[in-house]
């Protein structure tokens, strides 16, 4: 079964601490991951894509195929970094994405 | 300006009552999605659409009907709400081209509240 999992709903650091959001995913072909981030009060929006090997706002996610994860990464935090963070697998077919339950950074100063 | 729009933000409804959520979009995109999303859990898609007159049912199964007239606009409706229909509903949009994924934007959300 296709399935996204985040074992954290919270993760609370303090400011410039390092951050691992943790993603892991089950699916039976290659994979193609996202991370997305919703900001308090702004709309879902991605983040960034395991494709890209680019760096955003800092972060970044390695795909592991042995693990099956994609952890997100960022060596030192900023307050504006807090919001929901979502792992997210695409699935083929009609666009489809499956997503996590999410996980939940609190940077505090 | 190219966006998605949602409407209401929020709504605070009695069971037995039908409602209608707004979504309608300037992005000039062939594909439309439902989400759902109750607090603390996964986005479930819940409907999508290809283009006018194309709608398909998504992964969590709903109640709820969706309807493409138009290709900016992807409303759904809940013909008799209840309590337990009460979550975030997202609607989002993404352009149409070969396999490859194509990024979904998201709309602001509808938080729906039934009595």
């Amino acid at each position: 079964a296709q399935r996204v999992t985040q074992p954290e709903k919270l993760l609370s650091v303090f400011k410039g601490a390092p951050v691992e959001l943790k993603c892991n995913y089950s699916y039976s072909g290659s994979p193609e991951l996202f991370w997305y981030v919703q900001y308090s009060r702004q709309r879902l929006q991605l983040l960034l894509r395991h494709i890209s090997r680019e760096s955003i706002k800092g972060f970044t996610a390695d795909l592991n195929k042995g693990e099956t994860s994609f952890h997100l990464k960022k060596p030192f935090a900023q307050e504006e970094d807090s919001a929901m963070y979502y792992c997210a697998l695409f699935s083929g077919g009609y666009n489809k994405l499956i997503f996590g339950a999410g996980t939940r950074l609190a940077v505090h100063p | 300006e190219a966006d998605i729009y949602q409407t209401p933000r929020y709504l605070v409804i009695g069971t037995g009552k039908k409602i209608t959520l707004e979504c309608s979009q300037t992005m000039g995109h062939d594909k439309m999605y439902w989400y759902q999303q109750d607090p603390g859990m996964e986005l479930h898609l819940i409907h999508y659409s290809y283009g006018v007159n194309s709608t398909e049912k998504g992964d969590l199964s709903s109640e709820s009907t969706v309807s493409r007239i138009r290709t900016e606009h992807f409303p759904l409706t809940l013909e008799s709400a209840r309590p337990s229909h009460t979550s975030q509903y997202l609607c989002a949009s993404s352009e149409t081209s070969g396999g490859a994924y194509n990024e979904q934007f998201f709309g602001p959300g509808t938080r729906l509240t039934v009595l």
